[in-house]
């Protein structure tokens, strides 16, 4: 079974930073890596599909990248609307533990 | 535009079967092109995939279900089961029904959770 570590556990930053997310697989996955964003008491969003190609109507501060076992969310400049849990997936299976990013 | 609709009961007592059934509209599960699943979320935790049927009826589960688990479609009603047996209290989570690409197994609809409860 394909573990995915998701780095940092927590990250506290400003509105106007810029956050990146780690998402580690123990195999190779190919770039079959989905990010998604949960706000508190609602139904996760899809941001990103296939490590890099963002979703209909996200904003484009938000990218990904990687392939193989090493994949980054990053959000250029947060905006207030951003701060949430984010949550890789591989390959529609295995989702890592999450990432909370707080307002510091 | 896809929607899913997840329903069933609250409750569940431990040892019993957890049943599940998500309405789809606006699609059907038999067109080829997606697959159709389970994930589930713990009160406070993170999300845990639980199990997916292709639209020519593959199943592929989590293995930390696969003795437990069956999930089926109901192709006149143009809906998907999840039925998991033997619970315990580890099981209690909101359950969301999904659609997924079958390519990338990417999830692009999501039903709005059911809070399932495993409590004698």
């Amino acid at each position: 079974e394909i573990v995915l570590t998701q780095s940092p556990g927590t990250l506290a930053l400003t509105p106007g930073e810029r956050a990146t997310l780690s998402c580690r697989a123990s195999q190779p996955v190919s770039f079959h890596v989905a990010w998604y964003q949960q706000k508190p008491g609602q139904t996760p969003r899809l941001i990103i599909d296939e490590a890099s190609s963002r979703a209909p109507g996200v904003p484009d501060r938000f990218s990904g990248s990687g392939s193989g076992t090493d994949f980054t969310l990053t959000i250029s400049r947060l905006e207030p609307e951003d701060f949430a849990v984010y949550y890789c997936q591989q390959y529609g299976r295995t989702f890592g533990q999450g990432t909370k990013v707080e307002i510091k | 535009q896809v929607q899913l609709q997840e329903s069933g009961p609250g409750l569940v007592k431990p040892s019993e079967t957890l049943s599940l059934m998500c309405s789809v509209s606006a699609d059907s599960v038999t067109r080829y092109g997606h697959y159709w699943g389970w994930v589930r979320q713990p009160p406070g935790k993170g999300l845990e995939w639980v199990g997916s049927m292709s639209s020519s009826g593959n199943a592929y589960y989590n293995p930390s279900f696969e003795s437990r688990l069956t999930i089926s479609f109901d192709i006149w009603k143009n809906q998907f089961s999840l039925k998991l047996g033997s619970v315990s209290a580890a099981d209690t989570a909101v359950y969301f029904c999904v659609r997924q690409r079958m390519v990338s197994g990417t999830i692009d609809a999501w039903g709005p959770g059911t809070l399932v409860t495993v409590s004698s």
